[in-house]
């Protein structure tokens, strides 16, 4: 099945540790993203990346970090540094060109702070 | 700066009607528009795109469309079931960016 796989669906974080979230996708897409949702709320864009080993900031970025070597993976790190990282976190993935950006969401990751 | 807006945060709506959401846009000229729907602790899944040369689009009991002088997208749902309750995002390209921006969406309750 083609898709968008994120893992853990559950996170837990203590105080001033760092945590990780995995986003996989197996369309073959060039570009990929990370959403955060916060309850009531839209989504808002952390980081996007259009192509292997380059990627932007987006509107929050803050107290994020991500890495993009291979194409089908965008791995999403919340440091220490994000007071307020309990939400609910999504990673899309699109074709580049005149494709009109579609985005194709995985299943998402719920952060929560112990 | 630009602006994606939904304005309505919840609609009722009787089952059989026509649900109408409104997606209003200032500042800026997007390429196109794009719709989702959201089901509780789920990702948006996609539904309908249409371009700002395009008036309307359709699918199955679905409806978009594009109004660049009101600057304003409507989606309706036609025939609406409880099944089709659920949260409906809008969004837009960002100017040539590889990214859309969201609107917060409108949730929708379709009431037997």
């Amino acid at each position: 099945d083609g898709g968008i796989t994120q893992s853990p669906k559950y996170l837990f974080r203590k105080e001033g540790q760092n945590v990780t979230l995995s986003c996989e996708q197996n369309l073959n897409h060039d570009a990929m993203y990370w959403y955060r949702q916060d309850p009531g709320q839209g989504l808002r864009l952390i980081y996007y990346s259009q192509i292997v080993n380059d990627f932007q900031k987006g509107d929050i970025a803050e107290g994020y970090s991500v890495s993009r070597e291979k194409k089908e993976s965008f791995p999403l790190t919340v440091t220490s540094a994000q007071k307020n990282p309990t939400a609910f976190y999504l990673c899309a993935s699109s074709e580049t060109g005149g494709g009109g950006n579609i985005q194709y969401f995985g299943a998402g990751t719920r952060l929560s702070v112990l | 700066s630009q602006k994606i807006e939904q304005n309505s945060e919840a609609l009722n709506i009787q089952e059989g009607k026509t649900a109408t959401l409104t997606c209003n846009y200032t500042n800026y000229s997007p390429a196109y528009l794009q719709w989702y729907r959201q089901d509780p602790g789920r990702g948006p899944v996609f539904l309908l795109l249409i371009r700002e040369n395009e008036k309307e689009k359709r699918k199955e009991r679905l409806k978009v469309t594009f109004d660049t002088t009101l600057k304003q997208s409507l989606f309706h749902i036609t025939a609406s079931q409880p099944a089709d309750s659920a949260t409906y995002l809008c969004a837009s390209d960002s100017g040539g960016y590889q990214k859309v921006t969201f609107g917060t969406g409108t949730k929708l309750q379709v009431i037997p």
